[in-house]
């Protein structure tokens, strides 16, 4: 039940783009998407509730098709900051407590010079 | 800092000892959410409460944890007679209200048992 991301690792150069996935299994309420660095709390970045969205914060994107209980995370752009393991978190539909996460598996993103 | 707060930071327990872990949600937020995080691993969720009510436990282990959040003071984590197989990072999020919307999270207890 666990959500899958792809891919599991990613190493960039300063100012390349990448695309992280996020696929369930399930029907989905939301996404929500999250950084966390080595020893960190995760921090939060963004959430999706409908289908079709997308929405930006700063060169950070993302998207949500439904339909396909799919989401995608876009970072343009990248800077040495953006490093650290990006996880998505997902609230299923239709059950009666839909605030519990369920977190994929991660994806660890380093961004080098 | 209003953040969520966590403590202690960094827990070592002997096995059969116990853990209590606290966690005092962001000002405004009633509902709180404990995870667990082994090394290398995504974060697992263990239980959901509100004040005075345990609202989802279907993620903790049905023996030796436990876990409030009452009406007055910080939410606490209680594992009784610990393992080792408890060794792992304890997060606590919170959030003002149920449904979609950002839990944030603190900086975690970090448990370790000899």
């Amino acid at each position: 039940q666990q959500p899958v991301q792809s891919p599991q690792a990613v190493i960039l150069r300063e100012g390349e783009d990448a695309v992280i996935n996020c696929s369930s299994s399930k029907a989905l309420y939301s996404v929500h998407w999250y950084r966390q660095k080595h020893g960190e709390a995760p921090v939060f970045l963004m959430i999706l509730l409908k289908g079709g969205e997308q929405k930006g914060h700063e060169k950070i994107s993302a998207s949500f098709n439904e339909k396909k209980q799919q989401s995608s995370l876009y970072l343009t752009a990248s800077q040495l900051s953006y490093s650290g393991t990006y996880f998505c978190g997902t609230e299923r539909r239709g059950t009666g407590t839909a605030s519990k996460l369920t977190f994929g598996t991660g994806t660890r993103l380093q961004v080098t010079l | 800092n209003a953040g969520v707060m966590q403590n202690p930071r960094h827990l070592v327990r002997r096995r059969g000892q116990e853990a209590r872990l606290r966690c005092s949600p962001m000002k405004g937020h009633s509902h709180v959410y404990w995870y667990r995080q082994l090394p290398e691993e995504g974060l697992k969720f263990m239980v959901y409460l509100q004040k005075e009510n345990i609202i989802d436990e279907s993620g903790m282990p049905k023996e030796r944890f436990s876990a409030e959040f009452p009406k007055e003071g910080p939410s606490i984590l209680r594992i009784q007679q610990v393992v080792r197989g408890d060794s792992a990072a304890y997060f606590c999020a919170s959030s003002p209200q149920q449904g979609p919307g950002p839990q944030h999270f603190g900086d975690g207890t970090r448990l370790s048992i000899l």
